[in-house]
């Protein structure tokens, strides 16, 4: 079975400032994608951004990024530029090639950003 | 991006009533629609798996007769919580996923709060 942790329940930052978050996971596939999903308090989940296992390139979207490191089987997400809008529960989720039919989701992280 | 919407987005019943939850996917077809469950401050579990025209698929430790899925067509579906009891309060998410094979994402509905009292 697959499992996604996230060490970290809370955390909070400086608006402006940088923040990362910690996600690990643990699975015998080879070949899978792992997301990042952010839920504000209007309940409903984003998508912030995905990173395919195969590619070793580290996606980044906007003021977005992850360090996905897949010997290690880590996958943290890196906030720039913090903004009050980013305020929400972030979720690691993974999902396995190629049935992809169940998203695994770890324990979430509420983030605070403060003015 | 794709959208999926939920209705009712909060619902109190009585214990002992049904409360029935639709997902829509309003601007593409879902083959498959995920139902999830989600307990304050805490993360998704996944309920089922909603596979149009076909039986759903349950997690271990979800009672299927409780919970009854049924996804009649390729942009709805919907989810019977029978004889709730407050035991059954939470909130509950649906997710579809949109196009063909595994291109991964999933979207999301607001979700619908259920309270039973």
């Amino acid at each position: 079975a697959q499992t996604v942790t996230q060490s970290q329940p809370e955390m909070s930052v400086q608006e402006a400032e940088t923040v990362t978050l910690s996600c690990t996971y643990d699975t015998s596939e080879n070949n899978y994608y792992l997301f990042w999903y952010k839920q504000p308090p209007s309940r409903q989940m984003i998508l912030v951004i995905r990173q395919e296992a195969y590619k070793q390139q580290n996606a980044t979207e906007n003021r977005f990024s992850v360090n996905f490191q897949k010997a290690a089987k880590s996958f943290s997400l890196k906030i720039s530029d913090s903004q009050l809008g980013d305020t929400a529960m972030y979720f690691c989720a993974f999902m396995k090639r190629p049935t992809g039919n169940q998203f695994y989701f770890g324990t979430g992280t509420s983030l605070t950003v403060i003015p | 991006g794709a959208v999926v919407s939920q209705h009712p987005s909060r619902v109190i019943c009585k214990s002992g009533t049904s409360v029935k939850i639709e997902c829509r996917s309003l601007d593409f077809q879902a083959t498959t629609m995920f139902w999830y469950r989600q307990f304050p401050k805490q993360s998704l579990m996944l309920m089922a798996t909603s596979n149009e025209g076909s039986k759903a698929t349950y997690e271990q430790g979800v009672e299927k007769d409780k919970f009854l899925i049924n996804h009649a067509s390729l942009t709805l579906s919907t989810l019977t919580v029978t004889s709730a009891h407050p035991e059954d309060s939470s909130f509950y998410i649906c997710s579809a996923r949109s196009g063909q094979g595994i291109t991964g994402e999933l979207f999301f509905g607001e979700g619908s709060r259920l309270t039973v009292l």
